[in-house]
């Protein structure tokens, strides 16, 4: 969606160094949105925010912290990559009181 | 915590051929979603779901909210080489803002 950007949309890293994803929104959605795509799990929420400097972990947030220091941004950080979060990783926003997500295209990053 | 469980994981069929697949919860959800998501894409929001026995339609898609509220069906009737995709169904939990996804079902379509 033209609404949402995901940055990098493909990255590959070494296990044990930090990685950052970016999503920026020019929605002005209030809640924006982490999760994880593994096949034969769906979708996993990392973490999420209802608003700026304010998160709230997921089902799966350890090994992953995240900040939201303005409302178009949400940036996902692994402390400390390793191969088990070698994943697709989506963004999403939410407009307050509904329930549909708008994704972005996702970025696929690859812990060897 | 509150689990989706969709069935079938996979489906391999005919252009033309008609498609069901269904969404079930040990919970109660007062809201069901349906999403698709493209290859290389993220989801989209297909047909959303507000109310026990209601049935939803979108085009070829239809969608309907369980009765007892712990489950969900979606039927894609005369398949087409564009429905080709992952499924997912999702609801969302108690008291936020948020949602819970099913496993999804990945649709596969011989022309």
């Amino acid at each position: 969606d033209a609404g949402i950007t995901q940055s990098p949309r493909h990255k590959v890293t070494e296990t044990g160094t930090p990685v950052t994803l970016r999503c920026h929104q020019t929605e002005n959605h209030r809640y924006m949105y982490w999760y994880r795509q593994d096949p034969g799990h769906g979708l996993r929420l990392i973490h999420y925010s209802y608003g700026v400097k304010d998160t709230d972990k997921g089902e799966v947030s350890d090994g992953y912290s995240v900040s939201r220091s303005k409302t178009e941004d949400f940036l996902l950080t692994l402390e400390s990559a390793t191969s088990s979060q070698t994943s697709v990783y989506f963004c999403a926003t939410l407009p307050g009181g509904a329930y549909g997500y708008t994704f972005g295209s996702g970025t696929r990053l690859t812990v060897v | 915590g509150q689990q989706l469980n969709q069935s079938p994981q996979s489906m391999f069929i005919q252009e033309g051929e008609d498609v069901s697949m269904n969404c079930t919860s040990s919970s109660i959800f007062n809201t069901w979603l349906w999403y698709k998501q493209d290859p290389g894409e993220g989801p989209v929001l297909l047909i959303a779901l507000y109310k026990a026995g209601e049935l939803t339609s979108n085009g070829r898609l239809t969608a309907q909210f369980g009765i007892t509220r712990k489950d969900s069906f979606l039927n894609i009737s005369a398949s087409i080489p564009s429905d080709v995709g992952i499924y997912f169904c999702a609801g969302p939990i108690q008291g936020a803002q948020k949602l819970v996804f099913g496993q999804g079902t990945r649709l596969t379509i011989n022309p």
